[in-house]
């Protein structure tokens, strides 16, 4: 079945410091990846998303790759900010049967200290 | 920008008490969902709805759990006999019909159900 493993958590960095957060996933067929955030008492926020290899999701200064040589869709960002302090999460959609059930990572803490 | 909206925001219950959390998904989208996540652990996958059916639900979503649009805008979880692990936060979401896998699933705030 499919399955997303992130790194663990949390992930501690100064603002203006370069992120990266891992993300490989295992799926059948060709999903689509998401990056999602949840902010300190809020649901899920949409960050971004790619649906095919190779296609690079952008938003917020945030950017990932889908690479399907690799499996992987690491999140990064060049220059963090202290607003940027939240749980992000993985994801992938799409499953033998076609239909858009979301698979989560387990989610990374991101702390960043002014 | 429109937006997913569930209430309560907070639910405590005690066990074996049913329970009906209430989502409005956003007006246009016809795929509707529920995923729960349980303190420190994934978002987990609870079930899928569309024209009035379940598409697809998860191992978790027993006989205690069922799914309903009982309006053109409410979307309901209910749990009829509410066991301590069903404590979790649980989120509704919606997308719009083409292309399922490859389209967006919005997210609301999410309700925070305690069972003592």
């Amino acid at each position: 079945g499919n399955s997303v493993t992130q790194m663990e958590g949390p992930v501690t960095l100064s603002e203006e410091a370069f992120l990266t957060i891992n993300c490989t996933y295992t799926a059948t067929g060709y999903p689509s990846l998401f990056w999602y955030v949840q902010y300190p008492g809020e649901g899920l926020q949409l960050l971004l998303k790619a649906t095919k290899a190779d296609d690079k999701g952008s938003n917020k200064g945030f950017e990932a790759t889908y690479r399907k040589e690799t499996t992987s869709f690491h999140l990064e960002k060049g220059s963090v900010q202290v607003s940027d302090s939240a749980v992000y999460f993985c994801a992938l959609s799409g499953n033998d049967s076609g239909y858009s059930t979301l698979t989560f990572g387990k989610g990374t803490m991101l702390l960043v200290s002014p | 920008e429109p937006e997913v909206t569930q209430t309560p925001s907070h639910q405590v219950t005690q066990m074996g008490q049913e329970v009906i959390l209430r989502c409005v998904p956003i007006s246009n989208h016809l795929y509707f969902y529920w995923y729960r996540q349980i303190l420190g652990q994934k978002v987990e996958f609870l079930v899928s709805f569309y024209n009035n059916e379940i598409s697809e639900k998860s191992e978790i979503f027993d006989d205690q759990f069922s799914v309903e649009r009982p309006d053109g805008s409410n979307f309901t979880l209910k749990i009829r006999s509410t066991k301590l692990e069903d404590s979790a936060m649980y989120f509704c979401a919606s997308s719009e019909s083409l292309a399922p896998s490859q389209e967006t699933q919005y997210f609301g705030p999410g309700t925070r159900l305690l069972v003592l």
